[in-house]
């Protein structure tokens, strides 16, 4: 079993819906990553959680830390959110991050 | 501020041929991490360095090895290639404290033929 697990694989959305991505983890973390990768490879650090709640725009990122559980949300969904998002871990002590296998979002105008 | 850079992009080598991939981090970071990432496997940790130090690795054979320079920037190195290693490699930089934001440079593309 992976240590990160992520669902769903693959999620096609029309524009303007509201999208859930989730990622459950199986060991003690200090901080969560949700990341977003295009074609073409470059990875963008979305958000960095250890607790609570953040917003960013359309994206908001959840964490509960006991459940061991984040979720991923984009409100009004655009076409341009179309890309791969990926949620990583982090453990104390350590730059080392452990990733989920990653959900690829396809969002049709 | 410039972001991560990482050279070259795309890199096509023979097997048993060796290759070294280099990875600047941003202005003021001290840790650099290096990524595999395959169809199959995904993204895996390959190994981290701060301040010049190793001070993780990943469970990768010793073909692979990377070092650290003064200015912080990395380079990781591949020796006697096999086709399995073609993947992107990504190197991410932080500060190196805990708990800051990683920031991740574009990979380097390396086709093994």
């Amino acid at each position: 079993k992976n240590e990160v697990e992520q669902s769903p694989q693959n999620l096609t959305a029309q524009e303007g819906e509201f999208i859930t991505i989730n990622c459950s983890y199986s060991v003690g973390i200090s901080a969560l990553h949700w990341l977003q990768q295009h074609p073409g490879g470059g990875i963008v650090s979305l958000f960095m959680l250890s607790s609570g709640k953040k917003k960013h725009g359309r994206l908001i990122a959840t964490i509960n830390i006991q459940e061991k559980h984040s979720s991923l949300h984009i409100t009004a969904s655009h076409p341009r959110d179309s890309a791969v998002y990926i949620c990583a871990v982090r453990q104390g002590g350590s730059e080392k991050l452990v990733f989920g296998k990653g959900t690829k979002l396809t969002v049709n105008p | 501020k410039a972001g991560v850079t990482q050279t070259p992009r795309y890199l096509i080598k023979t097997r048993g041929q060796q290759v070294t991939l280099s990875c600047s981090p941003i202005s003021g970071h001290r840790s650099v991490s290096w990524y595999q990432q395959t169809p199959g496997q995904g993204l895996q940790f390959l190994f981290e360095y701060f301040s010049e130090t190793q001070r993780n690795k990943g469970n990768f054979p010793g073909r692979f090895s990377g070092r650290q320079f003064s200015n912080s920037r990395s380079e990781m190195n591949v020796s006697t290639l096999e086709l399995g290693d073609s993947a992107l490699y990504l190197c991410a930089s932080t500060r190196g404290a805990e708990n800051t934001e990683a920031f991740f440079g574009q990979g380097t593309r390396l086709t093994v033929v």
